[in-house]
């Protein structure tokens, strides 16, 4: 059975920094491209970082591109997210999901930055 | 970067009708479009990818259709459990997935 289980999320104050984790199991970890996706409170959804199965290539959204860095430990079938700069705007469930057309997602964790 | 534009932003049904929910692409995306659904509390749920090929234990009443830029995702009889969100998403552009602004579908 697939599961991806997110960790790391919790009140952090403007500014100040989290680093998400998420746990892959029942499948092939490496041979797979990973995202992170947010959804704000009450919001849609926002595709925020994707790393390709080797981490050859990376992509970030504009809204974050230079304070996240994503990463990936094929080795221990773990996908991460380091978040720096915080701001109240990147307050939102993080979600890791598998693929390019995401079949399986976590259950997401909440990142709430307010002072 | 590819815009996703969903339409209505919410549709009221009454159970047993058909509800019909649009999604346009800024550029052509071809056939790289999947559609999700999301109830309150949960994670987002794929239910179609290649913009008609539905995903693993999806009912037959979801169906998708179009490429390029229009694409249409048709729930041919509404339960009352498929009141939900409906997000379209754009795979097109490797690893830059843009969702978009979901659809609202809820009771009559």
């Amino acid at each position: 059975e697939v599961q991806l289980v997110e960790s790391g999320g919790g009140l952090v104050k403007p500014g100040g920094s989290l680093r998400l984790s998420c746990a892959a199991s029942g499948f092939t970890f490496s041979s797979y491209s990973m995202n992170w996706v947010r959804q704000a409170p009450g919001k849609g959804l926002e595709w925020v970082s994707s790393i390709s199965s080797s981490s050859n290539y990376i992509y970030y959204a504009d809204s974050v591109k230079g304070r996240f860095t994503i990463s990936r430990d094929n080795a221990k079938n773990s996908l991460y997210l380091q978040m720096n700069s915080l701001r109240a705007e990147d307050t939102a469930v993080y979600y890791c999901a598998r693929d390019d057309a995401v079949d399986y997602w976590g259950q997401g964790t909440l990142v709430t930055v307010s002072s | 970067e590819i815009v996703m534009t969903q339409s209505p932003a919410t549709l009221s049904v009454s159970p047993g009708e058909r509800a019909t929910l649009s999604c346009r692409a800024s550029q052509s995306v071809s056939s790289n479009l999947a559609w999700y659904q999301q109830k309150p509390g949960q994670a987002p749920r794929l239910l179609i990818y290649g913009a008609s090929t539905r995903a693993t234990g999806i009912p037959a009443r979801f169906s998708g259709s179009g490429s390029g830029t229009e694409f249409t995702l048709t729930i041919s009889s509404l339960q009352s459990e498929d009141f939900a969100v409906y997000y379209c998403q754009q795979y097109n552009d490797w690893l830059r997935g843009t969702f978009g602004q979901g659809t609202k579908v809820e009771i009559k």
